[in-house]
């Protein structure tokens, strides 16, 4: 099955620096990757996914990028807020014809912001 | 849109008991949902995956006769935790993949969870 490593486990940085967590995946068939912020005793929030057809997705100060070949994918935040504290989970799974496998999550990243 | 609920949000019972967990689509419907598992300042861990009218596929290690699953309709399926024991407290939290999702996304809507906590 589907193996997700994540790192770092905490990540602590700056307000206004960026923040970068990285994750691989072991199976060549997964080819949908999302993250999602997670807030103490709260669901998981989808902030940014990509599709393996597809190398860089940005989305305002949020940016994922996929390298397939190395089977690992990175989300970036940049112009970090306190806000954006919380932990964040990478995830990989297969999306096949007749429908599509359950997510695998990597261990988590707590992320910091420091005032 | 795009809103999962589940119900109830926590629940306390003895071990030995049965808890049922309601996981809905509101505003859609989903012919796929799953189920995870998350013990505390742990990862989510997928349990099953539930699928309308047919039986649920459950991931490797999770006992199908404890964890009973059941997908009635395309809006609710259902988690039935039986003789549960103190290691079966967690946080369970459900998700809801939108029938007629694009064939390359795999997008899912997460509910609130369920806090279980067994006596």
């Amino acid at each position: 099955g589907e193996n997700v490593e994540q790192h770092p486990s905490t990540l602590s940085v700056q307000e206004g620096d960026s923040a970068v967590i990285k994750c691989t995946y072991s199976d060549s068939a997964s080819n949908y990757f999302p993250w999602y912020k997670q807030e103490l005793g709260k669901r998981p929030q989808l902030i940014i996914d990509i599709r393996s057809n597809v190398g860089e997705k940005k989305d305002q100060r949020i940016a994922v990028t996929l390298n397939k070949t190395a089977k690992h994918f990175s989300l970036h935040i940049t112009e970090t807020q306190p806000e954006d504290s919380a932990v964040y989970f990478c995830a990989a799974s297969q999306v096949f014809g007749g429908g599509a496998d359950g997510l695998t999550f990597g261990k988590g990243t707590h992320l910091i912001i420091q005032p | 849109g795009a809103v999962v609920s589940q119900h109830p949000s926590w629940v306390i019972c003895k071990s030995g008991t049965s808890v049922k967990i309601e996981c809905r689509s509101l505003d859609f419907q989903a012919t796929t949902m799953f189920w995870y598992r998350q013990f505390p300042k742990q990862s989510l861990m997928l349990m099953a995956t539930s699928n309308e009218g047919s039986k649920a596929t459950y991931e490797q290690g999770v006992e199908k006769d404890k964890f009973l699953i059941n997908h009635a309709s395309l809006t609710l399926s259902t988690l039935t935790v039986t003789s549960a024991h103190p290691e079966d407290s967690s946080f369970y939290i459900c998700s809801a993949r939108p029938t007629g999702l694009a064939r390359t996304y795999n997008e899912q809507f997460f509910g609130p969870g369920t806090r279980l906590t067994v006596l």
